[in-house]
């Protein structure tokens, strides 16, 4: 009954490769975003659907491309990897229409790159 | 564009000791959050604060806002080693949360 859930946990990949993370939400909320973490703790906002529209696309590489099939998923693919894509990813979950958007996170993809 | 900073960025502190996060940004906005993230672990929420004057305690952390300020602390209270971590604030600006560094908290015996 896990509320936010990303897969995989863990993903070594190599330079040039293509790697995709899903996250689902079993909350019933309308909004999900994609959060970059990197080494030093730092969470950027990258991308955020509500109900399968794309309402933020912040300033990242075009090799990121997210993806949401309904309002309960949220996938990132990634072309060509890069060594400074090494990171936490986050996947999180919201209500845009109450009035808290409290943000709900899932367990993180930590990605590297080699 | 919408700075959040954090102050301290680092903390160590004795258990049973109080002190105080605070946490700055740069824009309007009536609604902040602040998280809590273990080593390894995910974000956990732990206050969200709607509104100018708020004030949200749970156990020995104790939230308020000041909007007119741009101004949210974060209190401890007779710190206890569990209470170790690293504390988050973010704002909200229009449909985006935009989150602090940080503050990383050691309590040590």
């Amino acid at each position: 009954d896990t509320a936010v859930s990303q897969t995989p946990k863990y993903l070594v990949t190599q330079m040039g490769n293509d790697k995709s993370i899903k996250c689902e939400q079993n909350l019933g909320h309308d909004t999900m975003y994609w959060y970059k973490q990197d080494s030093k703790k730092f969470l950027k906002i990258m991308f955020s659907y509500n109900n399968k529209e794309l309402i933020i696309n912040e300033t990242v590489p075009n090799r990121f491309s997210p993806k949401s099939p309904d309002k309960a998923h949220l996938n990132l693919h990634i072309n060509s990897l890069e060594l400074g894509d090494s990171a936490v990813y986050f996947c999180a979950s919201s209500h845009l229409r109450f009035r808290a958007l409290e943000q709900y996170f899932g367990p993180g993809t930590r990605l590297t790159v080699t | 564009e919408l700075k959040v900073e954090q102050n301290p960025l680092f903390l160590s502190m004795q258990e049973g000791k109080n002190y105080t996060i605070y946490c700055n940004y740069s824009t309007t906005s009536d609604r902040l959050y602040w998280y809590r993230q273990d080593p390894g672990k995910s974000l956990e929420s732990l206050f969200v604060l709607l509104s100018n004057g708020a004030v949200k305690q749970e156990g020995r952390l104790m939230a308020s806002l000041d909007t007119k300020a741009r101004l949210s602390t974060l209190h401890i209270t007779a710190a206890v080693h569990d209470l170790s971590a690293t504390y988050f604030c973010a704002v909200l600006v229009s449909v985006k949360v935009i989150f602090g560094p940080g503050t990383s908290l050691s309590v040590i015996p």
